[in-house]
């Protein structure tokens, strides 16, 4: 198995710009979540889903932020406009099941906002 | 108040030395798990252990043993006879609330240095 596939690894962009992050969770977990990890704010659970439908959203910053899973092996975390202050190690994960199995971590996209 | 609470922001251990790191939760529910992660410097976040709160045994995985005190809601993570890679910034984590409303937090992490 691949693991958790996240893409771009890395994205710089310029504050106002629309930024797309990509994951493929492996294959036959039902749940994935996003996560966003600061220097201040460590390690914040944005989002999370289970078989494809949004379970939690209450750890999304703002409505700039937007989170979407149209199949099993797909998800996106969507921010715009961005804005510096979103610059963050954003990480995806996903779990067989959520209660008491542990998540498998993506290598986390490092995003940069000028 | 805060929901996962780990003391020790950074600590210096010697090579081959046993590491205890703290962890202490605060939750209502009955049930729930409780979660170690470690986080190399590379970047990725690398599971370790887990304990259910029903679990009347410790959680142990190879070097990896967790110290759950129930009644003190404490789960701190031992590493017993430490190595260089165990360099890294370990968090604890807690999932709580029913099936389908879960809500799961990290700590804000122990950086562990282990010299040799």
């Amino acid at each position: 198995d691949a693991g958790v596939i996240q893409s771009p690894r890395h994205e710089v962009t310029e504050m106002g710009q629309e930024v797309t992050l990509r994951c493929k969770p492996i294959s036959g977990h039902d749940y994935l979540f996003w996560y966003r990890q600061t220097m201040m704010r460590g390690l914040e659970l944005l989002i999370y889903f289970n078989n494809n439908v949004p379970i939690d959203d209450s750890g999304m910053p703002e409505d700039r932020f937007s989170a979407k899973m149209p199949n099993a092996s797909f998800s996106t975390l969507k921010i715009q406009p961005s804005e510096p202050r979103d610059s963050a190690v954003y990480f995806c994960a996903s779990s067989l099941v959520i209660l008491g199995n542990e998540q498998f971590f993506g290598p986390g996209t490092r995003l940069t906002v000028l | 108040a805060q929901k996962i609470t780990q003391t020790q922001p950074g600590m210096f251990v010697q090579e081959k030395e046993a590491v205890t790191l703290d962890c202490t939760y605060d939750t209502s529910d009955q049930s729930y798990g409780l979660f170690w992660y470690k986080q190399p410097s590379s970047g990725e976040m690398i599971f370790l252990i887990y304990q259910g709160s029903y679990d009347e045994q410790n959680a142990t995985e190879g070097r990896y043993s967790l110290n759950f005190q129930k009644a003190r809601k404490s789960a701190n993570l031992v590493i017993s006879a430490s190595q260089l890679g165990d360099s890294a910034m370990y968090f604890c984590a807690m999932r709580e609330g029913t099936e389908g409303n879960e809500k799961l937090t990290f700590g804000t992490g122990t950086r562990l240095t282990i010299i040799p």
